[in-house]
């Protein structure tokens, strides 16, 4: 069964900096692309990055581009998300995704 | 970027009735459209996969039709446990852009 479960979340102030984690099982992580989506409070989602099965090539939201970096770790099945310049905007849930598998999701908040 | 809009914004019906949620591309997606449900609270559920391929574990009564622009969810039979709000999502290129939503309730 695939399993994705995220960690990392929390109260930030603005300007700051954070790194999400998400622990794969059930699935050979290293062969599989995988994805960040994320979903502000009663809005709607957005797709924010993809990084291919072998780190080879990753993709950015504009929305997020130069201030985040996703990353993985194929001997430790764990994706990463890293995000720095931190905005009020940029409060949302944030999961992670194996194509249609996803995980449960953890909450960033960005505020002062 | 390719928009994504979802038609109707809200809908309501009753339960057994036969609901169709719309969903248009502001350009070809070579039927790279999958749509999810997410209930209040929780993760989306991938539906359907690829305009028409049912996820695994899915009931039957959700079905997918579409191609180019235009794509279309339908539920046969609506269900107390359908309530959800309805995303559709590109894959066509990148970026991946989800529709706004429909939001299903009973009526």
């Amino acid at each position: 069964e695939v399993q994705l479960v995220e960690s990392g979340g929390g109260l930030v102030k603005p300007g700051s900096s954070l790194k999400l984690s998400c622990v794969a099982s059930g699935f050979t992580f290293s062969s599989y692309g995988m994805h960040w989506i994320r979903q502000a409070p009663k809005k709607g989602l957005e797709w924010i990055a993809l990084i291919y099965y072998d780190s080879s090539n990753k993709y950015y939201a504009d929305s997020v581009k130069g201030r985040f970096t996703i990353s993985r770790d194929n001997s430790k099945n764990t994706l990463y998300l890293e995000m720095n310049s931190l905005r009020s905007e940029d409060t949302a849930m944030y999961y992670c995704a194996l194509g249609g598998y996803w995980g449960q999701g953890v909450m960033v908040t960005v505020s002062s | 970027d390719i928009q994504m809009t979802q038609s109707p914004s809200f809908l309501s019906a009753s339960v057994g009735e036969r609901v169709t949620l719309s969903c248009r591309a502001s350009q070809n997606i070579n039927k790279y459209l999958d749509w999810y449900q997410q209930k209040l609270g929780e993760a989306p559920k991938l539906l359907i996969y690829n305009t028409n391929n049912l996820h695994t574990g899915i009931p039957s009564r959700f079905s997918g039709s579409g191609s180019g622009t235009d794509y279309t969810l339908t539920i046969s039979s609506l269900q107390p446990e359908d309530v959800a709000t309805y995303f559709c999502l590109q894959r066509n290129s990148w970026p991946y852009t989800f529709g706004a939503g429909t939001k299903l309730e009973l009526k």
